[in-house]
């Protein structure tokens, strides 16, 4: 079975510009979640999908942070523009259900950006 | 709002001793708890993943153990080996969210 597929695997960009990451999750998993793992910190949830549709998104800075999963499959998450503190690692990862207290999340490499 | 907390921060030790690592966490309504491995530049593999109304689980040199009631959680290495280097990610699942502490480096000397 293959895993949780993620690109690119590194970024550098300057502050102010845009990027965009994506992520392909387990054939059939409904439920995809993104997660920020800043440097010497756990994995922070920054958004759950359903399907397309938005599960929580309370911990997504949505003045720079946007996500969208068309088709209720892949997902792309993208930051405008980028400040310096957004340097870190984005972990993409999917659960076959939502709420189903059973179903493990599968997690991705991650994308590690860095933000000059 | 649920937080997590490991201890130790780091951890450092000779090959084959047997050891443990702590996770607290300060809400005790979760359905799960799971253990992950990170190695460098790398994603999360799950270790070992205990149900709320279960006590431990098991995986070869892996023993992980659960006290929902007082919020506590340790995973036992035994025989560790210098393969076991790795960060180790402790998670709670309350709600619909998996919360996570911030990891335990662990290095194994040969």
């Amino acid at each position: 079975e293959a895993g949780v597929a993620q690109s690119p695997r590194y970024k550098i960009i300057e502050k102010r510009q845009s990027v965009a990451f994506w992520c392909n999750p387990i054939s059939g998993h409904a439920t995809l979640y993104w997660y920020q793992q800043i440097l010497g910190q756990g994995p922070k949830l920054l958004i759950q999908f359903q399907n397309n549709g938005v599960v929580d998104d309370s911990q997504l800075p949505k003045d720079r942070f946007s996500a969208e999963r068309l088709k209720g499959v892949d997902s792309t998450l993208k930051i405008q523009p980028a400040k310096l503190e957004d340097s870190a690692v984005y972990l993409c990862a999917s659960s076959f259900r939502t709420g189903a207290p059973l179903d493990e999340q599968f997690f991705g490499p991650g994308t590690r950006l860095t933000v000059l | 709002k649920q937080e997590v907390t490991q201890i130790p921060a780091a951890l450092s030790v000779p090959e084959g001793e047997n050891l443990v690592l702590n996770c607290s966490f300060t809400d005790s309504a979760i359905y799960n708890l799971q253990w992950f491995r990170q190695d460098p530049g790398k994603g999360l593999t799950s270790l070992l993943l205990i149900q709320s109304s279960q006590r431990e689980q098991t995986s070869g040199r892996l023993n992980a153990s659960l006290d929902k009631s007082s919020g506590r959680s340790t995973l036992y290495i035994a025989a560790s080996q210098p393969g076991d280097s790795a960060t180790y990610l402790c998670a709670v699942l309350s709600g619909s969210r998996l919360t996570f502490g911030e990891g335990t480096q662990l290095t194994v000397n040969p």
